[in-house]
């Protein structure tokens, strides 16, 4: 079974500050993943999906990076702002899963002015 | 463009009474669509999935059931409520090739 971790749990940062969040995998046989975002009371809203053949994919200010064979993605957000404040979620799907995602816990993140 | 709705938004209902959540989506055709539960403190959890019309499967064994009776349509119910059913309900629907999910606004389930 697929288990997702995203370290750190929490992170706190001050406004302009590039943010560093991380995914680790244990099933390296994915057929990609993707990074979603969500806000209090709200739904997922899809930021970065990343193909099993791709090192990365970029958005904007967003780059998301993907090492498949160690089972591990970050997710860069450079010059932070507060409107960058929710929680990260980082969901692989297993090949030949009919596009299941396995969620990890999230990482809650806070940007201050 | 595509666009997918949830219904109710809320809910509070009492321990045993009937439910039903409806999702549709709109501009694609032959969706995979999924149910999700987000409860209190946990992570998100995969609970059915349709790969088309009445093709059902379930990822995790509870007093829940889903419908597809339509192409474009997911359907989210039980026959009691349990206290452990509360919860928040997300729809999600993916495109074939990528793969790529979309998910909808959820409905807020509080069992009572």
């Amino acid at each position: 079974k697929q288990e997702v971790t995203q370290i750190p749990a929490a992170l706190s940062v001050p406004e302009g500050e590039n943010l560093v969040l991380n995914c680790s995998f244990t099933d390296s046989a994915i057929y990609n993943l993707q990074w979603f975002r969500q806000d209090p009371g709200k739904g997922l809203t899809s930021l970065l999906l990343i193909q099993s053949s791709q090192r990365e994919q970029t958005s904007g200010r967003l780059n998301a990076s993907l090492d498949k064979s160690s089972g591990r993605s970050t997710l860069y957000i450079a010059a932070s702002q507060p409107g960058d404040s929710a929680t990260y979620l980082c969901a692989p799907a297993l090949t030949d899963s009919w596009g299941k995602l396995q969620f990890g816990a999230g990482t809650q993140v806070v940007v201050t002015p | 463009s595509q666009t997918i709705h949830q219904w109710p938004a809320t809910l509070v209902q009492p321990v045993g009474s009937p439910l039903s959540l409806e999702c549709t989506v709109e501009g694609t055709s032959n969706p995979n669509l999924y149910w999700y539960r987000q409860a209190a403190g946990r992570g998100l959890q995969l609970l059915f999935y349709s790969v088309g019309i009445g093709q059902i499967s379930s990822e995790v064994p509870q007093n829940l059931s889903a419908s597809r009776p339509q192409d474009r349509q997911f359907i989210l119910s039980s026959k009691k409520l349990l206290l452990s059913d509360s919860g928040f309900y997300l729809c999600a629907w993916s495109v074939l090739d990528s793969g790529e999910q979309y998910f909808g606004p959820g409905t807020r389930l509080t069992v009572t």
